[in-house]
């Protein structure tokens, strides 16, 4: 069973640092992906980037990058230049690659969470 | 606007009432997910449609009954709740096999069950 592990349930970063949001994941299958999303307070949930487990290279998206470490099951969130609005509960979630003819949704599974706030 | 789009916003209802929660896509997406997050716990998935047929039902209780008519519209009809049922509900939808593994969420119902 695939199962994602977010050890942090808060952080704290002053405005204009970087901040990294550990994320550990497993499965046995070895084609998934990974997303980290943002929940503001007012509920929506918001993607950042994707990684993809056969991905050579680290995903970025603007000042979001994550630090893919295939053999250690990691795929942590670094956000760079934090900004006031970046405070808000961040998740890590992985979902199968399921054969195309399968016929069946994947699953997006989610960590339980990291609230981060960022301070003036 | 998310391009899925969920209504009511907020819900506060009896034990004994009977509601809807109502999701919206325009996304031209053909697989449509609930999920339930309860405070202080990870977001749990509920139900999942695909091509309009029902493929996952997570142990959901009877007490929730989806509904999916067609592929833009997804509904959770509610009754008899607990008080344990207050959480938020959020929908999702997203395109299978197209090779964009991207869900795109709606901003939730946040229910109370009183």
């Amino acid at each position: 069973a695939q199962k994602i592990t977010q050890t942090q349930p808060g952080m704290f970063v002053q405005e204009k640092e970087a901040v990294t949001l550990d994320c550990t994941y497993d499965t046995s299958d070895p084609s998934y992906g990974l997303f980290w999303y943002k929940q503001p307070s007012s509920g929506e949930m918001i993607f950042l980037i994707y990684q993809g487990s056969y991905d050579q290279q680290n995903a970025t998206e603007g000042r979001y990058s994550l630090n893919f470490q295939k053999a250690r099951k990691s795929a942590n969130l670094v956000i760079s230049a934090s900004q006031l609005g970046d405070s808000a509960m961040y998740f890590c979630a992985m979902i199968l690659k399921v054969g195309e003819s399968s016929g069946s949704a994947r699953q997006l599974t989610f960590g339980s969470g990291t609230q981060l706030t960022v301070l003036p | 606007e998310t391009g899925v789009t969920q209504t009511p916003r907020h819900l506060v209802m009896g034990m004994t009432n009977k509601k809807s929660l109502k999701c919206e896509q325009h996304l031209g997406h053909n697989a449509m997910y609930w999920y339930k997050q309860s405070a202080k716990k990870p977001l749990e998935l509920m139900f999942v449609y695909n091509f309009k047929e029902q493929t996952e039902n997570n142990s959901v209780p009877s007490r929730f009954s989806p509904e999916c008519p067609n592929s833009s519209h997804l509904f959770l009809h509610l009754h008899t709740l607990q008080p344990e049922d207050s959480a938020l509900y959020l929908c999702a939808s997203s395109q299978e096999s197209s090779g964009n593994y991207g869900y795109t969420f709606g901003s939730g119902t946040r229910l109370t069950v009183v």
